[in-house]
């Protein structure tokens, strides 16, 4: 079946410094969506890429879909201590109904 | 709006007990219904999910069953529960046959003694 892997596991950085998590599935993706998980809290989606080579921002937030359609990224410029969490990519494999395999997410700590 | 709730917000059980977790959707029609759990604050595991009344679909065979009696409810149980059942349990919602963006409640941490 359809496998997404993420890494790094964890990532620890100082406040001001940014933040890189990659995300990589086994087979092409219709969509890639992505989830933040503040502690304690449930995941929270954030965007989702559809097309091959996108690009999105928000705010100090950059996510990217790969042109194969098979990579995403997002990235984070100056993190601040409201980004901790766990940051989950999801791929959409062209199913109906929404199914989405989730990758085991990046647990982000940010140091201030 | 669209709100979700679920509840109990934790819950503690003993090995072999009975168990329902309950799902309700407000705000929305037809929703496509899912169940998730994660272990130890990490990735998700989808369990079921559901087009319409009635209708589940298993991902994971295990020692856990779904229900959807109407359309905005979703109930997840179990006759008896093992220790491995512990975890995070959520639930969440999304609309459309596509792959569109999920919500999910705040989840039940259940906890098996």
């Amino acid at each position: 079946g359809q496998q997404v892997m993420q890494i790094p596991q964890y990532q620890h950085v100082q406040e001001g410094e940014d933040f890189t998590t990659y995300c990589n599935s086994s087979t092409t993706l219709s969509n890639i969506q992505w989830y933040k998980q503040r502690p304690g809290g449930h995941p929270v989606f954030l965007i989702q890429l559809v097309k091959s080579g996108e690009v999105k921002k928000q705010k100090r937030l950059t996510f990217q879909f790969g042109e194969a359609k098979k990579n995403s990224s997002l990235h984070i410029t100056a993190t601040q201590t409201t980004d901790v969490g766990t940051y989950f990519c999801a791929g959409a494999g062209g199913t109906s109904y929404g199914k989405l395999t989730f990758g085991q997410g990046t647990i982000l700590t940010v140091h201030p | 709006s669209q709100t979700i709730h679920q509840w109990p917000a934790t819950l503690v059980q003993p090995v072999g007990s009975p168990l329902s977790l309950e799902c309700t959707v407000e705000g929305t029609s037809n929703p496509n219904l899912y169940w998730y759990r994660q272990a130890a604050g990490r990735g998700l595991q989808l369990l079921f999910y559901s087009v319409g009344i009635g209708q589940i679909s298993s991902e994971v065979p295990q020692n856990l069953s779904a229900s959807r009696p109407q359309d905005r409810q979703f109930i997840l149980s179990s006759k008896k529960l093992l220790l491995s059942d512990s975890g995070f349990y959520l639930c969440a919602w999304s609309v459309g046959t596509g792959s569109y963006e999920q919500y999910f409640g705040p989840g039940t941490r259940l906890t098996v003694t």
